[in-house]
C-alpha cells in the first residue's frame, strides 16, 4: 500500500526567500507518480507539479521545483522567491492502485511580509 | 470549458436525512472520484469510477453510495446522514488515472450534519 508522510505541520518563510516542503513516500510499485497540490484558504485544490518515478530530471514549473530523491523515497517541493499569495496548505500525493491519489496530511505555509 | 463542477456548494443536514451530491465534468474523462477532507487531514477516497456504468469502493466507503449513469456525471449519495459525515467533499476526474495523469478537482461541497 502507498503512503505519504509530511512531517511539517506548519512552516514560515519570509517573502522573496525560498522554502522547501518535505515529503516522503512509501510504495512497492516500480512505476508511480508524485504530485503536489496547493489548497488556499478558499478551499480549492490547485495542481502544482508532477514527477514520474522514471523521470531522470527533477520536475520544474515556474517557481516550483520538485527535489526527487528516489533512493531516499523523498519528493520535496521547493518554492523559490516566495510571495504572499503562496500562503496555503500544501499536499503531497502519490498515485494509488485504484487510479486515485493518496494524500499526506499537508503542510501549512505562511509567508511573512 | 467549466472543468469539474459540484452541486451544491454548501449543505446542512439533520441526522438521518438523505441527500445527493452531483459532480459534472466536461473534459470527457473516463475516471471520476469522490474524496472527503476532514480537518487536519488530506483527502481520502470514498468511491471511484473507471467509466460509465462502473463504480468501486475506495478507502472510506461506508455510509455512501454512488452512481455513474452518464460519463460526465458522478453522483454521491448519503442515505441516512450522520454527524461523522460532516466534511468537505471533493470530486475529481482524470483521463486515465494516475500514476501519470493529473486529477482535476471540483471546488468542493461543505456538508454539515447536525
Amino acid at each position: 500500500a502507498q503512503k505519504i508522510t509530511q512531517t511539517q505541520p506548519g512552516m514560515f518563510v519570509q517573502e522573496k526567500e525560498a522554502v522547501t516542503l518535505d515529503c516522503t513516500y512509501d510504495t512497492s510499485d516500480q512505476s508511480y507518480g508524485l504530485f503536489w497540490y496547493k489548497q488556499p484558504s478558499s478551499g480549492e485544490m490547485i495542481f502544482l507539479i508532477y514527477q514520474g518515478s522514471y523521470d531522470e530530471q527533477n520536475a520544474t514549473e515556474g517557481r516550483y521545483s520538485l527535489n526527487f530523491q528516489k533512493a531516499r523515497k523523498s519528493a520535496n517541493l521547493v518554492i523559490s522567491a516566495s510571495q504572499l499569495g503562496d500562503s496555503a496548505m500544501y499536499f503531497c500525493a502519490i498515485g494509488g492502485s485504484q487510479g486515485n491519489l493518496i494524500f499526506g496530511k499537508g503542510t501549512k505555509l505562511s509567508v511573512k511580509p | 470549458n467549466a472543468g469539474v463542477t459540484q452541486t451544491p456548494k454548501f449543505r446542512v443536514l439533520k441526522t438521518g436525512q438523505s441527500m445527493t451530491l452531483l459532480c459534472a465534468q466536461d473534459m470527457n474523462h473516463e475516471y471520476m472520484y469522490w474524496y472527503r477532507q476532514d480537518p487536519g487531514m488530506g483527502l481520502r477516497l470514498i468511491h471511484y469510477s473507471v467509466g460509465e456504468g462502473t463504480t468501486a469502493k475506495g478507502e472510506v466507503p461506508d455510509g455512501y453510495n454512488v452512481s455513474r449513469l452518464k460519463k460526465q456525471n458522478f453522483l454521491l449519495g448519503l442515505e441516512s446522514a450522520a454527524p461523522s459525515q460532516t466534511s468537505v467533499y471533493f470530486c475529481a476526474s482524470s483521463d486515465l488515472g494516475v500514476p501519470s495523469y493529473e486529477q482535476y478537482f471540483g471546488p468542493g461541497t461543505r456538508l454539515t450534519v447536525t
